[in-house]
């Protein structure tokens, strides 16, 4: 069984502050990796793909993915209380596979 | 560029009727997935299409589940008969070859 693991949360984090999202996936066989944010009562939204080690970043956010400990985080920096939603790691073994998803951290940043 | 779209948004049936669910993908997208999500929880696959076949339908129930994708642009996910626990989010998503998916704005599914 496929599975991706996400801590539920809430995590809670001050405006202008830095939020840390974890994912461990047990696949070893992975090759894509993505974050969705999900604002309550809307659908997945894709904020960042990774596909190689090391780290991504676009804007406010960096991707970073370690295979050898099957890991993938999302950190998103200067916090906004318009960053308080689910977000949702997921991943898939590329080529001809669906993504499998975590059940996603909610994120709640206060001003 | 117009992202996927799908209809109705909402959707109040009894058990035992029938439900349609429409899914219009982004454009040259060859790739469309459905997917079911209940609350609390991430998506999960049921269906996927590359262009008009059906390549993974393996986690959707065929006894009640169908669906098409026509000329391999929309597609119609139905259910029949509907049962209280179909009560979820049905989403289409779609993607250019194995490329990230977009998600459209989903059906919300009440069984009564």
């Amino acid at each position: 069984q496929k599975e991706v693991e996400q801590n539920s949360g809430p995590l809670s984090v001050p405006e202008g502050a830095i939020a840390s999202l974890n994912c461990t996936y047990s696949d070893r066989g992975s090759q894509s990796f993505f974050w969705y944010r999900q604002y309550s009562g809307k659908s997945p939204e894709l904020i960042m793909s990774i596909y190689s080690n090391g780290d991504k970043e676009d804007g406010r956010f960096t991707a970073q993915l370690n295979k050898a400990s099957q890991y993938v985080s999302l950190l998103i920096r200067d916090s906004q209380p318009s960053d308080s939603a689910t977000y949702l790691c997921a991943v898939n073994e590329g080529a001809g596979t669906a993504l499998i998803f975590g059940k996603g951290t909610t994120l709640s940043v206060s001003s | 560029e117009a992202g996927v779209v799908q209809s109705p948004r909402y959707k109040i049936i009894e058990k035992k009727q029938p439900v349609a669910f429409w899914c219009n993908p982004i454009s040259g997208h060859n790739t469309l997935y459905w997917y079911l999500q209940n609350l609390g929880q991430g998506p999960e696959l049921l269906i996927r299409y590359e262009n008009e076949e059906a390549v993974d339908d393996s986690q959707l129930p065929k006894d009640r589940f169908s669906a098409e994708r026509l000329k391999g642009v929309d597609s119609t996910l139905k259910i029949q008969p509907a049962e209280l626990g179909d009560s979820a989010v049905y989403l289409c998503a779609s993607s250019l070859d194995w490329g990230a998916q977009y998600f459209g704005p989903g059906t919300r599914l009440t069984v009564l």
